[in-house]
Formats: C-alpha cells, sequence, structure tokens
C-alpha cells in the first residue's frame, strides 16, 4: 500500500528565505507526483505536476523535483513571501484507473514578515 | 477560470441523519471525485466516477456512502445514516482526460459537523 509522508510538519521561516519542503513515498511504481497549496477554509490548488519520467518541474519560484528510484520528491520556494503562508500537501497518482490521488499529511509553512 | 464549486460550505447535522453534499464540476470535465479530510488528517480518496458509474472507491466508501450524478452539472455523495466519525472536510474534484499532465480541480469543501 502506497504512503506518502511529508516533512516538516510544520516550518516557520523569515520573509525572503529560500525554504525546502519534503516529501517521500513508499512505492515507486507512481504515475506522477502533484504538489497542491491548501488555504483555510478553501480547497486545493495544484502548484506543480511532474511526470513519472521527469526529473523536475518549474513554475516562477516553486521548483519541485523528483527522483522516483529512491522515493523522495521536494518543493523549493524561493524568496519566500508572507502570502506563501499555506499547506503545502504531495500527492502520487498511482496510475491505476482514473487517478486516484494519494497524499501526505502537508507541510503547514508560515512565512514572518 | 472555471471552477469547481460545493454546497452548503458547512452541514450541522444529528447523528443518524441522511445528508447530501453537491458538487458543481468544471462543465467538460469526465472524471469526479470525492475525498474527505478529517481535522488533523491527510487527505483521503473516497470515490471516483466517470461515465455515470463508480469507476473506484476506497475501503471508507462502504454501503452508508453513494454518488450520483442527477443531471448534467450536479455531482452528489450521499451519506445514510451519519456516524460522529463522519465528521470531516468532504472536497469534490473533477478533471477533464486521465493523462499524465492532466490535474484535478478541487472544489473549496463541505465541512460537515455530525453531532
Amino acid at each position: 500500500k502506497q504512503e506518502v509522508t511529508q516533512i516538516p510538519a510544520a516550518l516557520s521561516v523569515p520573509e525572503g528565505e529560500n525554504l525546502v519542503l519534503n516529501c517521500s513515498f513508499t512505492d515507486s511504481a507512481i504515475y506522477n507526483l502533484q504538489w497542491f497549496r491548501q488555504d483555510p477554509g478553501k480547497g486545493l490548488t495544484s502548484l506543480l505536476l511532474i511526470q513519472s519520467s521527469q526529473r523536475e518541474q518549474t513554475s516562477g519560484r516553486l521548483n519541485a523535483s523528483l527522483d522516483k528510484s529512491s522515493g523522495r520528491s521536494t518543493l523549493y520556494i524561493a524568496a519566500s513571501q508572507p502570502g506563501d503562508s499555506a499547506t503545502y500537501l504531495c500527492a502520487v497518482d498511482l496510475g491505476q484507473g482514473a487517478q486516484k490521488l494519494v497524499f501526505g499529511q502537508g507541510t503547514r509553512l508560515t512565512i514572518n514578515p | 477560470e472555471p471552477e469547481v464549486t460545493q454546497t452548503p460550505s458547512h452541514q450541522v447535522t444529528q447523528m443518524g441523519q441522511e445528508v447530501i453534499l453537491r458538487c458543481v464540476p468544471i462543465s467538460n470535465h469526465l472524471y469526479f471525485y470525492w475525498y474527505r479530510q478529517i481535522l488533523g488528517q491527510k487527505v483521503e480518496f473516497l470515490v471516483s466516477f466517470y461515465n455515470n458509474e463508480i469507476s473506484e472507491k476506497s475501503e471508507i466508501f462502504d454501503d452508508q456512502f453513494s454518488v450520483e450524478r442527477p443531471d448534467g452539472s450536479n455531482f452528489t455523495l450521499k451519506i445514510r445514516s451519519t456516524k460522529l466519525e463522519d465528521s470531516a472536510m468532504y472536497f469534490c474534484a473533477s478533471l477533464q482526460r486521465v493523462t499524465s499532465t492532466d490535474t484535478q480541480y478541487f472544489g473549496p469543501g463541505t465541512r460537515l459537523t455530525v453531532l
């Protein structure tokens, strides 16, 4: 059974710092991996999707990497801003049927002005 | 930009009562999902729906749960006899196509409180 783990559970950093969020998964047979953002009282917003054949994806200040063989992904946020404060979720698609996602527990990020 | 909507945003019910959570997926999407998130826990897959039938369901999705697409726009989750442990945030999601690059779009969620 696929298990997804995220470390740390919470992170608080001053504005402007670069930071890394970690995600690990137990079964390397994934179709793709996604990073989502969850704001309080709101739904999940997809940030980046990395296909299983890719090593990384970039969107603005965000860069996500994938090492399928070791079961790891990282989300790098450059020059953090208070608006980046949210919970970040990692999810893997097992590629079985209609895109069933398995989520990690998330990292709650606080950027202090 | 198109978005997934859910109603109500918050539902309070008594244990044993039936509830129906409603979702309007993005109009040209073909795949529909329900997930739940118990407070402080992971987002968990409940069910996926395609071509008017369930394509996959989790162990959580027992006989108390059912889904329906009653018309061309709504997608509903029914819980027949709610239990205290059904209290959670329920998210609906939709997906246009199953490819390696398409992503699910999530609604804002319905917070269900069972008393």
